[in-house]
C-alpha cells in the first residue's frame, strides 16, 4: 500500500486549525492507520492509532478521522510546539507497514 | 518505566554486516509485535521489518528482504536486526519500537542507532 500525504509542506500560524491528509492506494485493513509527529533530531512520537484513537498523553487538540483509503489528522489550534513533520503509517495490511512521505508544518 | 535501549550502531563497508540490538525493560516484550524503522539523513521514516509477539510472523520491506533478519528473544526481552550485504543506501538512523497488539499501538521507541555504510 502506498500512502500519499498532502500537502508536502504547510505554512501556518499558531492558533490556526489545520487538517493533514493521508490517502492510501488500497483500503487499509481494520483502519489500522497511525499518525506520528517528529521534530528535528528526535524520536517519532505516536499521536493517533487505529485512525481515530489518541495515544496516551496526547492533547485533545489532535484528532484523527477517516476509514478505508482516506484519513486525516486535524490540529484544532496550533501551538508553537506543534511545528514539526507529521507522518501517517498503515499497520493493518501486510506485508508492508509503509509510512507516507510526511507533511511539514512551518 | 518502559525503556528500549539500542546498541550495536557503527560503520561498515558495503557488503559488510552489522547487528543491532534493542533491549526492553519495564514491560513484557513477548506480548507485543515489534518493528524496526529507519531514517536516512534528511529523509522521512521508512518501515523495514516487523516481528509478531511469538516470532512466528515476520515481514520485511522489499528494500531489505533477503539481506536483513529480524529476530527476538522473549526470555531476554531483546529484539535484534541482523544486517548483511549492506549497501551505501542503508545508511540511516535505525529505530526499534512501536510495539503493537492488534489495533493498539504504543509510543515506545529506542533512542536510535546510526549505521553508516561506506563504499
Amino acid at each position: 500500500i502506498v500512502l500519499t500525504q498532502s500537502p508536502g509542506t504547510l505554512s501556518v500560524s499558531p492558533g490556526e486549525k489545520v487538517t493533514l491528509s493521508c490517502r492510501a492506494s488500497q483500503s487499509v485493513s481494520g483502519d489500522y492507520l497511525a499518525w506520528f509527529q517528529q521534530k528535528r533530531g528526535q524520536v517519532p512520537r505516536l499521536l493517533i492509532y487505529a485512525a481515530s484513537n489518541r495515544a496516551t498523553g496526547i492533547p485533545d487538540r489532535f484528532s484523527g478521522s477517516g476509514s478505508g483509503t482516506d484519513f486525516s489528522l486535524t490540529i484544532s489550534r496550533l501551538e508553537p510546539e506543534d511545528f514539526a513533520v507529521y507522518y501517517c503509517q498503515q499497520y493493518g495490511s501486510a506485508p508492508s507497514f509503509s509510512f507516507g512521505l510526511g507533511t511539514r508544518l512551518e | 518505566e518502559v525503556k528500549l535501549v539500542q546498541s550495536g550502531e557503527g560503520s561498515a563497508q558495503a557488503g559488510g554486516s552489522l547487528r543491532l540490538t534493542c533491549a526492553a525493560s519495564g514491560f513484557i516484550l513477548n506480548n507485543y509485535g515489534l518493528n524496526w524503522v529507519r531514517q536516512a539523513p534528511g529523509k522521512g521514516l521508512e518501515w523495514i521489518a516487523y516481528i509478531s509477539s511469538s516470532g512466528n510472523t515476520i515481514y520485511y520491506d522489499d528494500s531489505v528482504q533477503g539481506r536483513f533478519t529480524i529476530s527476538r528473544d522473549n526470555a531476554g526481552s531483546t529484539l535484534y536486526l541482523e544486517m548483511n550485504r549492506l549497501r551505501v543506501e542503508d545508511t540511516a538512523v535505525y529505530y526499534c519500537g512501536s510495539p503493537s497488539v492488534g489495533r493498539f499501538l504504543y509510543d515506545y521507541w529506542g533512542q536510535g542507532s546510526l549505521v553508516t555504510v561506506s563504499s
